[in-house]
């Protein structure tokens, strides 16, 4: 019965390689975020999708691609992995896209570059 | 840049004891979201405030948003280990479509 499900939850590669991040929400929510947690614990959004339009596109490097098949769904694929990339990755979601709803977030999938 | 600071970064505390942190800006906020993070798991929701004054508790919880809608306090009172955590506020500028979110207040309790 989990709302906001992320996988994998630990996802180690070599630098160069490509991967993906699945996440699905099962509260009906119509919008999605994925953040990026740093090692200072430091919360940014990257993406925003209400209904699998983008609404928020943060300053992002083109390797980061979002990808909303359905509402339900915000998948995240990265390209061409650098060590920078190292950090948690959470996604979220809410309803309605006005950025004071409240947003439930997912566990976190936990991304280290070799 | 960063538009939220949150203090303190980190409390080491005596159980029982009562926590206070709060979030400050030079910007205006429509909306403060008050987060917890446990090790592993996700931020989740601990109280949202969204008028100018507003005082809103959740059990021992209780957090305000300020008058002049650049600030916001959470208090803990009589604190027990569970409490342990980072909390972290987030707020909604006027105008934006995004939450930006504080540093983290990094909370240990001393049994």
């Amino acid at each position: 019965d989990t709302a906001v499900s992320q996988t994998p939850k630990y996802l180690v590669t070599q630098m160069g390689n490509d991967k993906s991040i699945k996440c699905e929400q099962n509260l009906g929510h119509d919008t999605m975020y994925w953040y990026k947690q740093d090692s200072k614990k430091f919360l940014k959004i990257m993406f925003s999708y209400n209904n699998k339009e983008l609404i928020i596109n943060e300053t992002v490097p083109n390797r980061f691609s979002p990808k909303s098949p359905d509402k339900a769904h915000l998948n995240l694929h990265i390209n061409s992995l650098e060590l920078g990339d190292s950090a948690v990755y959470f996604c979220a979601s809410s309803q309605g896209d006005r950025a004071n709803q409240p947003q439930h977030f997912g566990d976190g999938t936990r991304l280290s570059i070799l | 840049g960063q538009q939220l600071n949150q203090s303190p970064q980190s409390m080491f505390i005596q159980e029982g004891e009562d926590v206070s942190m709060n979030c400050t800006s030079s910007s205006i906020f429509n909306t403060w979201l008050w987060y917890k993070q446990d090790p592993g798991e996700g931020p989740v929701l601990l109280i949202a405030l969204y008028k100018a004054g507003e005082l809103t508790s959740n059990g021992r919880l209780t957090a305000q948003f300020g008058i002049t809608r650049k600030d916001s306090f959470l208090n803990i009172s009589a604190s027990i280990p569970s409490d342990v955590g980072i909390y972290f506020c987030a707020g909604q500028l006027r105008g934006a479509q995004k939450l930006v979110f504080g540093q983290g207040t990094r909370l240990t309790i001393n049994p």
